[in-house]
């Protein structure tokens, strides 16, 4: 079991660029979790989703950031017009149903710097 | 108010010794608690999960829950410089979401 599979591990853009992160949850999983990781600010939760379907995304900034998980292929957190505050390490997490019962399992990160 | 408070500050301690982490909650109604633990560079892996009240021990590990101070804890006995890491509190709440803790940072000297 390979677990949770994100990808790229590091991530440089320029400001004004766009960055795609990928995750694919453990086998079995249908609930993804998108969090942000700042210094000195802990664990923020960004978005829930399920197959083809946004649960939860109040934790999103409302401009420039969107989630999805397509039917087929992982779930992608895409940030347009990165900005330095920005920079992050942006973890994905999966559930095989909910987190009161299961807890999340986390994927190792993509830490994003935006220069 | 914040769903979980734990104060972020780094602990050091001499191999051997007993680690004592908390943090506060404000819910009343929050059943469920877990501790994370997270390496450098790595996503944060569940420790200890506990439901309700009182105590969960796990070889060298006790999460303990009280309800009437909403107050949850982490020991670690007979602590290794592999338990060195990052140990964060979590509350799941709302729509599947897990609320967490700022972390402690915990180095163990050998």
């Amino acid at each position: 079991n390979a677990g949770v599979m994100q990808n790229p591990r590091h991530l440089v853009r320029r400001r004004g660029q766009e960055a795609r992160l990928r995750c694919s949850p453990m086998k079995g999983h249908s609930h993804v979790y998108w969090y942000r990781q700042l210094p000195e600010e802990g664990l923020k939760f960004m978005v829930y989703l399920q197959k083809e379907n946004i649960i939860d995304e109040s934790g999103m900034p409302k401009e420039r950031f969107s989630a999805e998980f397509p039917k087929e292929g992982p779930s992608i957190l895409r940030i347009q017009q990165v900005v330095r505050g920005d920079s992050a390490a942006y973890f994905c997490a999966s559930s095989p149903g909910t987190a009161n019962n299961y807890g999340y399992t986390f994927g190792s990160g993509t830490r994003l710097t935006v220069v | 108010q914040k769903e979980v408070e734990q104060d972020p500050g780094p602990l050091s301690v001499p191999e051997g010794a007993i680690v004592s982490l908390n943090c506060t909650y404000s819910n009343s109604a929050f059943q469920y608690f877990m501790w994370y633990r997270q390496y450098s560079r790595k996503g944060p892996e569940l420790l200890m999960y506990t439901y309700s009240s009182g105590n969960k021990e796990d070889g060298r590990f006790t999460a303990q829950v009280d309800k009437s101070s909403k107050y949850i804890s982490l020991f670690i006995r007979d602590s290794q410089p592999s338990d060195s890491a990052t140990y964060l509190c979590a509350i799941p709440y709302g729509n599947n979401r897990l609320a967490f803790g700022k972390g402690n940072q915990v180095v163990v000297i050998p």
